[in-house]
């Protein structure tokens, strides 16, 4: 139980152009889910947080309109990077927490991430 | 300001017993959970903790005192799959999760 899967796991885009990466809690409902980027030999960042049905809220630095997040139901957030540039390069992650009051209410179950190299 | 404080690599020896300590300062508490990271791959749950004690899960234990701001993660048996990042994250009074930095454990034959 409790998986998260990430589409796509890889991605190559041009500079300026745009990029949706799915999140989508497979087996449970995710009234929650998280949005990370990590670079390399570094700690996960959280980039926003994700609640189904209302606005995102962001992390203080990462921008709003160029990283787009809608959660539009339990069981699917999409990230979209916006006129990605090189820097935006990175491994995208999500996770999703479950209801409150089920058996994994509080624990964050990770996707796979998504390989973003922009060129 | 809030903190979580792990040592950022440690090796061991396959089959040996090894013990991940991490310690936190944060806004209130709400649980702490440790998550395993391959290179390359998303982390994966292990444990979590919101009461003093030992939680034992196999070969992999977490210990928690909230008195002293302290947990550890216990890896007995170890194997060379074991090589991986050890993430500690603590669940603040706002339920937002504050990660550490994560501690690289190397596994030698």
């Amino acid at each position: 139980g409790a998986v998260v899967s990430q589409h796509p796991s890889w991605v190559i885009c041009k500079s300026g152009t745009s990029v949706k990466i799915e999140c989508r809690s497979l087996d449970f409902q995710a009234t929650t889910m998280f949005w990370y980027r990590q670079f390399p030999k570094q700690s996960l960042m959280l980039m926003a947080t994700s609640n189904e049905g209302s606005k995102a809220t962001y992390e203080q630095g990462v921008e709003k309109d160029k990283f787009l997040i809608n959660h539009a139901s339990l069981t699917l957030s999409t990230l979209t990077v916006t006129s990605a540039h090189p820097e935006d390069s990175s491994f995208y992650i999500c996770s999703a927490k479950g209801l409150a009051g089920g058996p994994i209410e509080e624990t964050q179950y990770f996707g796979p991430g998504t390989r973003l190299l922009v060129l | 300001g809030q903190n979580i404080d792990q040592p950022t690599e440690m090796t061991a020896t396959e089959g040996a017993i090894v013990q991940i300590n991490c310690t936190y300062q944060t806004s209130g508490f709400n649980g702490l959970f440790w998550y395993q990271q391959h290179a390359g791959e998303a982390p994966t749950f292990l444990s979590y903790n919101v009461l003093d004690g030992l939680e034992e899960k196999g070969r992999f234990s977490s210990f928690l005192s909230r008195s002293k701001g302290y947990s550890y993660l216990l890896l007995k048996e170890l194997q060379m799959k074991d090589s991986a990042s050890y993430l500690c994250a603590v669940m603040d009074s706002n339920y937002q999760l504050i990660w550490g930095a994560g501690t690289k454990l190397i596994i030698k034959p």
